[in-house]
């Protein structure tokens, strides 16, 4: 069965800093990859997905994200972290006719 | 298009009362589906439609939950009777496909005192 781990449940950094936030996946194929982000009292939205090509995806807001097979892994990163980034993220997988499965989700805090 | 809609957004009611929350997804999506999100447990899918067919409703906390899609533009979820452990930020989101991006509502927030 499919699983997403993120091992970081809350995480703190300062404005302006970088961003990296961890996934890490278990799919027995090539999956699909996406990352979300929720912000207070918002539902999910989609922030970028990869499905295959490339492995640095760009996606909204000035995020991306690395797909690295080697490490079952799909990090999600931002050179320079803005107080309004302030949010839940969440990473997410599927696969073939799967549902998609969600991780726990990262707490993020932006200091100024 | 509107994106997902759901209503309402706000529900307070006693425990014993019947709740039903409502979605419409977005038009031409063929999968449904909803969730519950809390502080203890996360986000859980509860189940989700295919084409207005249920196809897994495994993450159904008990028979109190029932959910229905009678068309392709509506579904409704349940719960009766509530309890106050259903107190919680119920999620509806909709896809093109199993595997394709969940477009998600701005759920509904149910208290049940």
């Amino acid at each position: 069965a499919q699983s997403v781990t993120q091992p970081d449940i809350h995480i703190t950094v300062s404005e302006g800093a970088s961003l990296e936030l961890r996934c890490n996946y278990s799919y027995g194929a090539t999956p699909y990859l996406f990352w979300y982000v929720q912000s207070p009292g918002q539902g999910l939205q989609l922030l970028l997905k990869y499905f295959s090509g490339d492995t640095l995806v760009q996606g909204i807001k000035g995020f991306e994200a690395e797909f690295k097979r080697s490490q079952s892994s799909f990090n999600l990163r931002k050179p320079s972290v803005h107080w309004s980034d302030a949010a839940e993220y969440f990473c997410a997988v599927s696969g073939g006719y799967q549902k998609v499965t969600f991780g726990t989700g990262t707490k993020l805090q932006v200091i100024p | 298009d509107a994106g997902v809609i759901q209503s309402p957004r706000h529900e307070v009611t006693e425990m014993g009362q019947e709740v039903t929350l409502r979605c419409k997804p977005i038009s031409g999506h063929d999968y449904l589906f909803w969730y519950r999100q809390t502080m203890m447990r996360g986000l859980e899918l509860l189940i989700y439609f295919n084409n207005n067919v249920p196809i897994d409703d495994s993450g159904m906390p008990e028979d109190r939950f029932s959910a229905k899609m009678p068309n392709a533009s509506f579904s409704t979820l349940k719960i009766q009777p509530s309890e106050p452990r259903d107190s919680a930020v119920y999620f509806c989101a909709s896809s093109l496909g199993p595997t394709g991006e969940q477009y998600f509502g701005p759920g509904t927030r149910l208290t049940v005192t």
